[in-house]
């Protein structure tokens, strides 16, 4: 079973313009989630990791323990986002990741 | 180096040949991962190690996998007689802690033809 779904797989939006990537998790406990970013011709690094409640690049990600999900938000979308990106979620050993999705950010 | 570092980059072998793949996490980095990319999904957990430890294997595919840290640094990763579903991108990952930030290697990139 799928534990981590990020239900778009493209996603393109004008610079400027807000953007929210998805993801839902299956999980029980108390999760620990993460956003992984792979720009062009880069490794995969982290983004920003929901325990830290922290800003990166401009981006927040919220969890929803209702609603299982931990989507990421940008305000204003700038073209150096332009990317992939995929959630994880960590559970004991193993860290689930989503099958992410790639942004395009429009100049 | 700084980063971690996995070797080959790109590996082509016949179906039935043996690939071994390389891992050099960052110095003093107890844990290290294992995944596996296919084309167009995301990173798949393989095994994991504790220091020489390898703590988690579940997730190999196969017996024809096998994976060893022996002195709790460099790690290889072995697949024995590959198939054409072995085809995907092996990353590497190490953290200096149980959980937190992944520093993932550029990964080898194999191609069973």
């Amino acid at each position: 079973a799928q534990r981590v779904t990020q239900p778009e797989k493209l996603l393109s939006v004008f610079k400027g313009a807000p953007v929210e990537l998805k993801c839902n998790y299956s999980y029980s406990g108390s999760p620990e989630l993460f956003w992984y970013v792979q720009y062009s011709r880069q490794r995969l690094q982290l983004l920003l990791r929901h325990i830290s409640r922290e800003s990166i690049k401009g981006f927040t990600a919220d969890l929803n323990k209702g609603e299982t999900s931990f989507h990421l938000k940008k305000p204003f979308a700038q073209e150096e986002d332009s990317a992939m990106y995929y959630c994880a979620l960590f559970i004991g050993n193993q860290f689930y990741f989503g099958t992410g999705t790639s942004l395009t950010v429009i100049p | 180096g700084a980063g971690v570092s996995q070797s080959p980059r790109y590996k082509v072998a016949k179906r039935g040949q043996d690939v071994a793949l390389r891992c050099d996490p960052i110095s003093g980095h107890v844990s290290l991962f294992w995944y596996q990319q296919a084309l167009g999904q995301g990173p798949e957990f393989l095994t994991y190690f504790q220091n020489e430890a390898q703590l988690d294997k579940s997730g190999l595919p196969s017996d024809r996998f096998f994976a060893e840290r022996p002195e709790g640094s460099v790690s290889t990763l072995k697949i024995q007689r590959t198939q054409q579903e072995d085809s995907a991108v092996y990353l590497c990952a190490s953290t200096p802690l149980r959980t937190g930030e992944l520093f993932f290697g550029e990964g080898s990139r194999l191609t069973v033809l």
